[in-house]
This record gives C-alpha cells, structure tokens and sequence, in this order.
C-alpha cells in the first residue's frame, strides 16, 4: 500500500451515530480517492478529491455523506446517522496526480449495530 | 456510463497458466488497472496498461486493446497463493468491476 494510512482499522457504530473515517496519502500524493465495498462485492467509487477540492463526487449517496481533504491533515470521510446498510470496509486510494495509479490503504472496516 | 465485465469466478490447477478477461466502455477511456486482492485486505496494484499490447512483469502480464476495449491479465505459472479476487479497473472515472475469484487448486 506505499505508506497510504487509514484509520480507525475497525470501527464500531450504533445506528443513527456518525463515522468518522481518516486517510493519510504519503506525501507527494494528494489525490485521494474514496470506495465502499460491501461483503462479497466489488469496489464502489465515492468521491475523488485533491487537496482542498473535490473533484468528482458522482458516486457518493446524496444524504448523510460527506468528504474533504483540508489543507492540512487527513481526507476524512463522514456518515452522519449511521444505518445498518452502511456496515463496509471503506478503502481510501492515493495517486500522484489524475489518471497515474491508485494505491490502496488497508481500509477500515465499519460495522452499523 | 463505464461498465467493466469480467468473468465471477475461475479455477486453475498449481502450475497451469490463466487467463481472466475483461472489457469496458470505451468512451472516456483513459488506461486500465488490474489489481489483486485477498480476502479481507486491501487491493494492491498489478499492472497499468494505456497503450496497445503486452506488459509483462514476471510471472504477470497484462494485455490491452483500446479499440476492442478489451483486456487480459495472464497468470504462469500459479500458485496456491494466487487465489485471490482480480480487479480490472477504469482509470477515467475510477470504475472498478466487480472481481473475478480465482481458485488455485494442488
């Protein structure tokens, strides 16, 4: 995964609590790319962002989620009012600039109780 | 839109050699990303293909036709170890399919 972060590794939510899910690019890599994948199913494209922008949010639900990636700091990605439906692991994936590959961080594996 | 297609699932005999297909929607286009990925971690990149033709990177290679819109990613001689989940994936609006499982049989 080339030092891409992600924490927590596992996290633990009752519904209607909000998930706060963190990745930290290594440095030079400020395009960040968010998926969900649900058990036994592919990856999911949410949000690409670079620094401070997002650039294409076309895959994100339009209610309860929200990502950025401040100048400073970690790209964070928000579920407000968790469901149950929301349980995933959560990978965020770095690149050096738009269109050059994408490296994985370990994800972080949500479960909604 | 950007649908990639690949088979669900293979099974292949330690040794042998296997080869998993993929196509896409051309429009938009940008290259194509196979990944590999086992059960319960993260994808991890195998190969990136942009232009026309082979690239081969040891016992890996991964095939690409822009105007087909056609790929392959070729396994030699396997091991048990590559029994895995095989990703093709879209640069242009970072579309993934959805993985074909390989089984590695003795």
């Amino acid at each position: 995964n080339a030092g891409v972060m992600q924490n927590p590794r596992h996290l633990v939510r009752r519904r209607g609590q909000e998930a706060r899910l963190r990745c930290s690019p290594m440095k030079g890599h400020s395009h960040v790319y968010w998926y969900r994948q649900l058990p036994e199913e592919g990856l999911k494209f949410m949000v690409y962002l670079q620094k401070e922008n997002i650039i294409d949010e076309s895959g994100m639900p339009k209610e309860r989620f929200s990502a950025e990636f401040p100048k400073e700091g970690p790209s964070i990605l928000r579920i407000q009012q968790v469901v149950r439906g929301d349980s995933a692991a959560y990978f965020c994936a770095v690149a050096a600039a738009a269109q050059e590959t994408q490296y994985f961080g370990p994800g972080t594996r949500l479960l909604v109780l | 839109g950007q649908n990639i297609d690949q088979p669900t699932e293979m099974t292949a005999t330690e040794g042998a050699i296997v080869q998993i297909n993929c196509t896409y929607q051309t429009s938009g286009f940008n290259g194509l990303f196979w990944y590999q990925q086992h059960a319960g971690e993260a994808p991890t990149f195998l190969s990136y293909n942009v232009l026309d033709g082979l690239e081969e990177k040891g016992r890996f290679s991964s095939f690409l036709s822009r105007s087909k819109g056609y790929s392959y990613l070729l396994l030699k001689e396997l091991q048990m170890k590559d029994s895995a989940s095989y990703l093709c994936a879209e640069t242009g609006k970072s579309t993934f399919g959805d993985g074909t499982t390989l089984t590695v049989k003795p």
